[in-house]
């Protein structure tokens, strides 16, 4: 019934780790991205797809790649964590943010916490 | 500088207060706005759209000033469920919604 759907919640990994993080939207949109949620609460774009094709990327190290095998899954995996990894990821969709005043939902977020 | 800029707040007022957030954002090129809610540990969802001639939903009123750069949100006669955080965001038509830091809004009985 969830509109967006990311797993897992809560991610706690040590450093030097690979995690993944997986995000299902079920609103038929065609557009999906990756926000992060640092401590001071900036939610800062990292990647959007737009039916599966990359059409924004932020200056994101390139430890973290994006992945859509459909435009209604956008999962982002992780290398080699860093502590300045720790955050919330949030995934988000849309009709298509290029079109105007168009609503984005988002996902309940991925706490990610690396020690 | 942000592109968009909040006071952080936080805001402290007491049931039934009238509250306003104001924004500023630096980039003229900016085509849509938005306020979105954010409650503690929760995702962000969209509070409203903001219009150039203002626009009203019940309690809450956006208003949007081109030539400042400036978008308000009033809500009148706060409740404690107003409680959350209030993201005043912009969008430049690329794909790409621009979040300011977000003001805290904390509504006391």
């Amino acid at each position: 019934d969830t509109a967006v759907s990311q797993t897992p919640k809560y991610l706690v990994t040590q450093m030097g780790n690979d995690k993944s993080i997986k995000c299902e939207q079920n609103l038929g949109h065609d557009t999906m991205y990756w926000y992060k949620q640092d401590s001071k609460k900036f939610l800062k774009i990292m990647f959007s797809y737009n039916n599966k094709e990359l059409i924004i990327n932020e200056t994101v190290p390139n430890r973290f790649s994006p992945k859509s095998p459909d435009k209604a899954h956008l999962n982002l995996h992780i290398n080699s964590l860093e502590l300045g990894d720790s955050a919330v990821y949030f995934c988000a969709s849309s009709q298509g943010l290029r079109t105007g005043n168009t609503e984005a939902f988002f996902g309940q977020g991925t706490r990610l916490t690396v020690v | 500088r942000k592109e968009v800029e909040q006071d952080p707040g936080p805001f402290n007022v007491p049931e039934g207060a009238t509250v306003a957030f104001n924004c500023t954002y630096s980039n003229s090129a900016s085509q849509s706005f938005f306020w979105y809610r954010q409650d503690c540990r929760k995702e962000p969802k969209l509070l409203m759209s903001v219009y150039s001639s203002g626009n009203e939903d019940g309690r809450f009123t956006a208003q949007l000033n081109r030539a400042s750069q400036y978008i308000s949100l009033l809500i009148r006669d706060s409740k404690l469920s107003d409680s959350a955080t209030y993201l005043c965001v912009v969008n430049r038509n690329t794909g790409k919604l621009i979040f300011g830091q977000g003001t805290t809004l904390q509504v006391k009985p």
